[in-house]
């Protein structure tokens, strides 16, 4: 399979908690993105990388979450402190640099806190 | 800031019916790209397809087809002789960051229910 990959799929958490999920996009794509789906809604940006570089993380939201990309390929997004608001799809993209090539989308991680 | 609406939430249609879905979109920008992306059951988006704003010429893909028109800033899609398969939530979606590629906004969705 050389789509992007999410692991784990599914996560359930007790509030309070620090989660950590991974993206491993497709191998050539440098870009790499994070969005937040919650039931009903439509994706939010929140986050993306160009290589190692995160190029915008304005859109985080709050100073709970934060993104690493460190050698260019995977990437993990950390939740600390997880709060029942932060339930949610987390999605991850991949593209080339180029603004032209679309993304790919994995299949996210289904955040539930409890 | 930019915004996209889709006001259609859901839509139910008969096996072999069209669907046309609306998008209207709001920027500042002079320089954008439009998305359409479909997301099944399974939940992974997938891509459909994408306009520039420099491009305003409405197209056909086999089924699917759609009408861009800056006027107005809408950018409508439809789906011609629906299938069953064609069930899914469908986004529209918006990117002004040229530099930042798929830096996207998307709608709310509008949710596509063929029954046969």
């Amino acid at each position: 399979d050389t789509g992007v990959s999410q692991d784990p799929r599914h996560k359930i958490t007790k509030r309070g908690q620090n989660v950590t999920f991974r993206c491993d996009p497709i191998s050539e794509h440098n870009r790499l993105y994070w969005y937040r789906q919650t039931l009903g809604q439509g994706p939010e940006f929140l986050t993306y990388f160009q290589n190692e570089a995160q190029l915008e993380k304005s859109r985080l939201l709050s100073d709970r979450f934060s993104a690493e990309r460190p050698k260019g390929s995977f990437s993990t997004l950390e939740i600390q402190r997880t709060e029942q608001g932060d339930s949610a799809m987390y999605l991850c993209a991949s593209s080339l640099d180029l603004g032209r090539n679309e993304a790919f989308f994995g299949q996210g991680t289904r955040l539930t806190v409890v | 800031a930019q915004k996209v609406t889709q006001a259609q939430t859901e839509i139910s249609v008969v096996e072999k019916e069209d669907v046309t879905l609306d998008c209207v979109y709001e920027t500042r920008d002079t320089t954008y790209y439009l998305f359409w992306y479909k997301q099944p059951p399974s939940g992974e988006l997938v891509f459909l397809i994408r306009r520039n704003s420099f491009d305003e010429q409405n197209e056909i893909s086999g089924r699917y087809s759609w009408n861009f028109q800056k006027s107005t800033s809408s950018f409508n899609f439809t789906i011609t002789a629906s299938q069953v398969v064609d069930s899914a939530v469908y986004f529209c979606a918006l990117s002004e960051d040229r530099a930042a590629g798929n830096k996207l906004t998307f709608g709310g969705g509008t949710r596509v229910l063929v029954k046969p």
